[in-house]
C-alpha cells in the first residue's frame, strides 16, 4: 500500500496569513493526488485534483503543486471559513489512501 | 443537482453486521465508480474499496477483504456496503463517494452513516 504523511499534524494561523501543507508519498503516485476540506460533523470537500487542478466553485486562495511523491497545498491569505482538517489523498492504486489529516486552528 | 443521500444511524451488536445505503440523484448512476470511505472518531479518512455500478465489480482494501460486500441496484441508484462480524473498532461515520473521473478524485459526498458497535 502507498503510504501518506502530511506534515504538519497542526498548525494555528491568523486570517491573512499563507498556509502551507505537505504531502509525501511512500513511492511515485505521478500527479494522482487530491485534497479535501473537512470541517466538524461534515463530510469531505473535495478542493484539488490531479495535483493542482482546482475543483469548480473552489476560491482561487486554495492552490496545489507537486508530482512524484511530494505535493503541497497552499492557502493564500486565509479567510475564517478556511479554519478545518485537509486531507490528501493518493489516487495512483487501491487503496486509495490518505494522509492522516492537517488540521488548521485559528492563532 | 448531484446529490448521494445514505441511510440513518445504525446501533449493533459485536458480530453482526450492517448494511448502510447511499441512493444517488442527479446524474447517470451508471457512469461513475463508487468509493466507501469511513472516519472512526476523531480519526481521519479510511479508504474500504470501490463499486463500478455499471457492472458491479468491486475491489476492496485487504483490511475489509472477507468482512465488507458492496453491491448496487441499478433500478433505484443505490450502492450499498455490507460491514460483517462488526467490532467496537468499527464504530464509525461511513460515507460513500462518487469518483469523478475514476482515478482523479471524490466529488460528491453523502453526509454520513454513523454506525456504533457497542454490547
Amino acid at each position: 500500500d502507498i503510504q501518506m504523511t502530511q506534515s504538519p499534524s497542526s498548525l494555528s494561523a491568523s486570517v491573512g496569513d499563507r498556509v502551507t501543507i505537505t504531502c509525501r508519498a511512500s513511492q511515485s503516485i505521478s500527479s494522482y493526488l487530491n485534497w479535501y476540506q473537512q470541517k466538524p460533523g461534515k463530510a469531505p470537500k473535495f478542493l484539488i485534483y490531479a495535483a493542482s487542478s482546482l475543483e469548480g466553485g473552489v476560491p482561487s486562495r486554495f492552490s496545489g503543486s507537486g508530482s512524484g511523491t511530494e505535493f503541497t497545498l497552499t492557502i493564500n491569505s486565509l479567510q475564517p471559513e478556511d479554519f478545518a482538517t485537509y486531507y490528501c489523498q493518493q489516487s495512483y492504486s487501491t487503496p486509495q489512501t490518505f494522509g492522516q489529516g492537517t488540521k488548521v486552528e485559528i492563532k | 443537482q448531484v446529490k448521494l443521500v445514505q441511510s440513518g444511524a445504525e446501533v449493533k451488536k459485536p458480530g453482526a453486521s450492517v448494511k448502510v445505503s447511499c441512493k444517488a440523484s442527479g446524474y447517470t448512476f451508471t457512469n461513475y465508480y463508487m468509493h466507501w470511505v469511513r472516519q472512526a472518531p476523531g480519526q481521519g479518512l479510511e479508504w474500504m474499496g470501490i463499486i463500478n455500478p455499471s457492472g458491479a465489480t468491486t475491489n476492496y482494501a485487504q483490511k475489509f477483504q472477507g468482512r465488507v460486500t458492496m453491491t448496487r441496484d441499478t433500478s433505484t441508484s443505490t450502492v450499498y456496503m455490507e460491514l460483517s462480524s462488526l467490532r467496537s473498532e468499527d464504530t464509525a461515520v461511513y460515507y460513500c463517494a462518487r469518483d469523478w473521473s475514476s482515478n482523479d478524485g471524490l466529488d460528491v459526498w453523502g453526509q454520513g452513516t454513523t454506525v456504533t458497535v457497542s454490547s
